[in-house]
């Protein structure tokens, strides 16, 4: 089973920040929280991974509560491109990507 | 980032024929390659797991029997869906991963195979 839970949808207006939630209440404090996103009928594209400090990249940045039992994706301008599934993964114990049920992001003009 | 391939992209098969999906790993050796499946509105589930030169691990509920696995180069692993019918229809994902370390973010996923079984 998933180690995550999301919310099943969200909406975002173009060009506002997208905040997605995910909690990972049991993490243990070995494992990474990792970011991925499904386009509809394409593979899972990586976004960002971190383990207890906020992250950056080209794509989004990641804040990760200090207890790391809960973390948020930020999409800083959201396009119209970023609508998508958006799965909060953290790492099983064999280091196989075990997805929940995401959050399905649907950005409005 | 590395790349991943699939092939074909779509295919459609009459019931009771067998279907081979390949998945390649076109810029760096994959010791270990995952295949997953995925139902429309469904999230991905886990298939098999399979490292370069041995056999699969297979998810409890996947038939082994059924679809069958090869990674017989670092760069190529194949899944085979024998005697194919219509349940089978789905959408079929491969990720490949090097041998960098069990990092998460050093799995890389291909397009996905919509198979269609009629």
């Amino acid at each position: 089973d998933a180690k995550t839970t999301q919310p099943p949808s969200m909406d975002c207006a173009e060009g506002r920040a997208a905040n997605l939630p995910c909690n990972h209440s049991t993490i243990s404090g070995n494992e990474y929280v990792y970011w991925y996103r499904q386009i509809h009928s394409q593979g899972p594209q990586y976004i960002i991974h971190g383990l207890k400090n906020n992250e950056t990249n080209e794509m989004a940045s990641l804040i990760i509560t200090e207890d790391r039992k809960s973390s948020t994706l930020i999409l800083p301008h959201a396009t119209l491109r970023d609508t998508a599934v958006y799965y909060c993964i953290v790492k099983g114990s064999q280091g196989n990507l075990i997805f929940g049920k995401g959050t399905k992001l649907s950005v409005k003009p | 980032g590395a790349v991943v391939s699939q092939h074909p992209s779509r295919v459609i098969c009459k019931s009771g024929t067998s279907v081979k999906i390949e998945c390649r790993s076109l810029d760096f050796q994959a010791t270990t390659m995952f295949w997953y499946r995925q139902f429309p509105k469904k999230s991905l589930m886990l298939m098999a797991t399979s490292n370069e030169g041995s056999k699969a691990t297979y998810e409890q509920g996947v038939e082994k029997d059924k679809f069958l696995i090869n990674h017989a180069s670092l760069t190529l692993s194949t899944l085979t869906v024998t005697s194919a019918h219509p349940e089978d229809s789905s959408f079929y994902i491969c990720s490949a991963r090097g041998p960098g370390g069990l990092a998460l973010y050093e799995q890389y996923f291909g397009p996905g195979t919509r198979l269609t079984v009629t």
